[in-house]
């Protein structure tokens, strides 16, 4: 079944320890995104990426990095973990948003900070 | 600025009837989702309107009126495991979804 994987389902990390959350599609889609879930919040996107085009939103951290070095493939990197980066992480997938954006999610990693 | 409004709770009986409300100001407007997410899971979709009307899909239907930038979702004959947050999305004129916190629904037997 085509899909979209995320791993880790959980990730615990020290304050300060550099960590990295992966996520691949067998969906084929052009656009890979990267949210962020607090608890009772919106998803709030971080970055997104138009084939290799990558987009960075305005008010994303420096913090927050992403790579993406194929289609398949996509790498959320949290270079300084603090308390306040304890979220579900979500990588998600579209075909085309400008003909029509329904976004397909992957199961989530869900980051705790110690 | 780009608002999603969601009540944040409700509450229905097993086997009633529940409107969930959404109003949206976007930049734009290319299209309204709906999606469920049970806890701790990622959201999954539920449907989609870009016209005005009701698209009925089962127990769940959903209303769309751009003018009045108001949706809502009505689930029908509700059974325990539609206890789930729904979330209200827009796409807005830079293709974007701009999602609403989400509206937890609570089923009681």
């Amino acid at each position: 079944d085509a899909m979209v994987i995320q791993n880790p389902r959980y990730q615990v990390t020290q304050f300060g320890k550099p960590v990295t959350l992966s996520c691949s599609q067998t969906l084929n889609h052009n656009v890979m995104y990267w949210y962020q879930q607090k608890s009772s919040q919106a998803p709030k996107l971080l970055f997104h990426y138009y084939d290799k085009d990558f987009n960075n939103e305005a008010d994303t951290p420096d913090n927050f990095q992403s790579r993406r070095p194929n289609t398949s493939f996509c790498f959320l990197d949290i270079r300084s973990p603090g308390l306040g980066d304890a979220a579900m992480y979500l990588c998600a997938t579209s075909r085309d948003p400008e003909l029509y954006n329904e976004q397909f999610f992957g199961p989530g990693t869900r980051l705790t900070v110690l | 600025g780009q608002n999603i409004d969601q009540p944040t709770e409700m509450t229905a009986t097993e086997g009633a009837i529940v409107q969930i409300n959404c109003t949206y100001q976007t930049s734009g407007f290319n299209g309204l989702f709906w999606y469920q997410q049970h806890a701790g899971e990622a959201p999954t979709f539920l449907s989609y309107n870009v016209l005005d009307g009701l698209e009925e899909k089962g127990r769940f239907s959903s209303f769309l009126s751009r003018s009045k930038g108001y949706s809502y979702l009505l689930l029908k004959e509700l059974q325990m495991k539609d206890s789930a947050s729904y979330l209200c999305a827009v796409g807005d004129s830079n293709y974007q979804l701009i999602w609403g916190a989400g509206t937890k629904l609570i089923i009681k037997p």
